[in-house]
This record gives C-alpha cells, sequence and structure tokens, in this order.
C-alpha cells in the first residue's frame, strides 16, 4: 500500500514553454501532497506544500507565479512549471502522509525535467 | 545551523560489514524519525520510521533516537552492494512536512 506515482517520469521542454507534473496518490487519499526539487548529488529541498481545495503553501524563496501548484482531488496534485529556464531543469519529487499514523511520506519516482 | 545535519560522506565499505550512519537535529519538538534510501535518478523509498526515543529493527536494519542528545542512527549488517545508495534522514513534528538531512552517500563493495 501507500503507492505514489508521478508522470511523466522525464520530460525535455524548450526554455519559454511550460510543463505539468502530475502526482497521484493510488490507494490512499492525500490532502496535503508536498513538492520537492533535488539538484544532482544533493538532498531535497521542499518547494510548496499542496493543500486539497485550497492554495498551496510556498516556502521562501520559491515563486509561486512560477511553479504552480493546484491540488483538485484527494489523489491528485499537479506542479506547473510555467516560462520554464535551463536553470529550472531538476529532478521533481512529490510524496504525500500516508500509513497508519499518517505521519510517514511516500514518495512518487520522481521526473527529470530538462529545459534546452 | 541546520535543523538537521548529516555527514554527507562518501562513505565506502566491504561487503559483510557493519555500516553506521548517523543524523543530529537541534529542534527538540521533533517526535517521528524516518530513513530514506534513495536509488541515483529515483524517489527516496521509506525504510524505517521511529516515534521517540528507542530502537527498531528491520532484517538487517536497525534504527535508534535518542532524543536526549538529539541524535538518531541507522545500522545496517551484513552490507551488501545492493545497499549502496544515500541514505537520508528526515524527521518531523507529526503530519507536517518532513525536514531532510542532506543525505550520506554509501558504497559497498564486493
Amino acid at each position: 500500500g501507500a503507492v505514489v506515482s508521478q508522470h511523466p517520469s522525464w520530460v525535455i521542454c524548450k526554455s519559454g514553454t511550460s510543463v505539468k507534473i502530475e502526482c497521484r496518490s493510488l490507494d490512499f487519499q492525500a490532502t496535503t501532497m508536498f513538492w520537492y526539487r533535488q539538484f544532482p548529488k544533493q538532498s531535497l529541498m521542499l518547494m510548496a506544500t499542496s493543500n486539497e481545495g485550497s492554495k498551496a503553501t510556498y516556502e521562501q524563496g520559491v515563486e509561486k507565479d512560477k511553479f504552480l501548484i493546484n491540488h483538485a482531488s484527494l489523489t491528485l496534485s499537479t506542479l506547473t512549471v510555467t516560462s520554464a529556464h535551463p536553470e529550472d531543469s531538476s529532478f521533481y519529487i512529490c510524496s504525500a502522509p500516508g500509513g497508519q499514523g499518517g505521519f510517514e511520506q511516500y514518495f512518487g519516482p520522481g521526473t527529470r525535467l530538462t529545459v534546452t | 545551523q541546520k535543523e538537521v545535519e548529516q555527514d554527507p560522506g562518501p562513505l565506502s565499505v566491504p561487503e559483510g560489514a557493519i555500516v553506521s550512519l548517523n543524523c543530529t537535529y537541534s529542534n527538540s519538538a521533533f517526535q517521528y524519525f524516518m530513513w530514506y534510501r534513495q536509488y541515483s535518478r529515483k524517489g527516496p523509498e521509506l525504510l524505517m520510521y521511529t516515534y521517540s526515543s528507542g530502537n527498531k529493527e528491520d532484517g538487517r536494519f536497525t534504527a535508534q533516537v535518542d532524543k536526549s542528545s538529539k541524535y538518531i542512527s541507522l545500522f545496517i549488517r551484513d552490507s551488501q552492494p545492493s545497499d549502496s545508495a544515500t541514505y537520508l534522514c528526515a524527521m518531523n513534528v507529526g503530519t507536517d512536512k518532513l525536514i531532510f538531512g542532506t543525505g550520506t552517500r554509501l558504497q559497498v563493495f564486493p
């Protein structure tokens, strides 16, 4: 149980375009999901907390107009990178709290974004 | 000072060795402590979680939490080449955002 999927697993886009990444909880409901980015050989950096039915909460330094988050249902959160630049190239990972206590977090497999 | 400190390694050990991975933290409110394993270009995989102080064992893995010292450890016995990965400690107060360590890269050679 507690499986989180992401789609796509990798994507290449041109500078200036937008790309959407989906995060789904497959066998449980998640009112909250988290979005991270990870640069090579570095740890995960929390970008924002996605809340079902309300606005996302962004971490300091993360541009909310550039990284649009929508949590439209209890099993789906999306991250849209708008007007992508090469420096946005990174590994984006989502997670959702699950398990018996609800404090364990389960991660998706990640999406590798390359902006050319 | 970072909330969670973790030695980035890399740590290189021979197959069969006992591996000790450690994290220290500064926030005494943390109650849930987790260890994740991340293979290259994959999402983190939850290995173990512990609530408050104490030990927890699962096969070759043992997690320890010492809240009085704000110190957590993960021990891997009889390490295998397949254990080669980055190990991340993480913790939180409850059902909120996790605070991660920087991760320790482990290499187990045959």
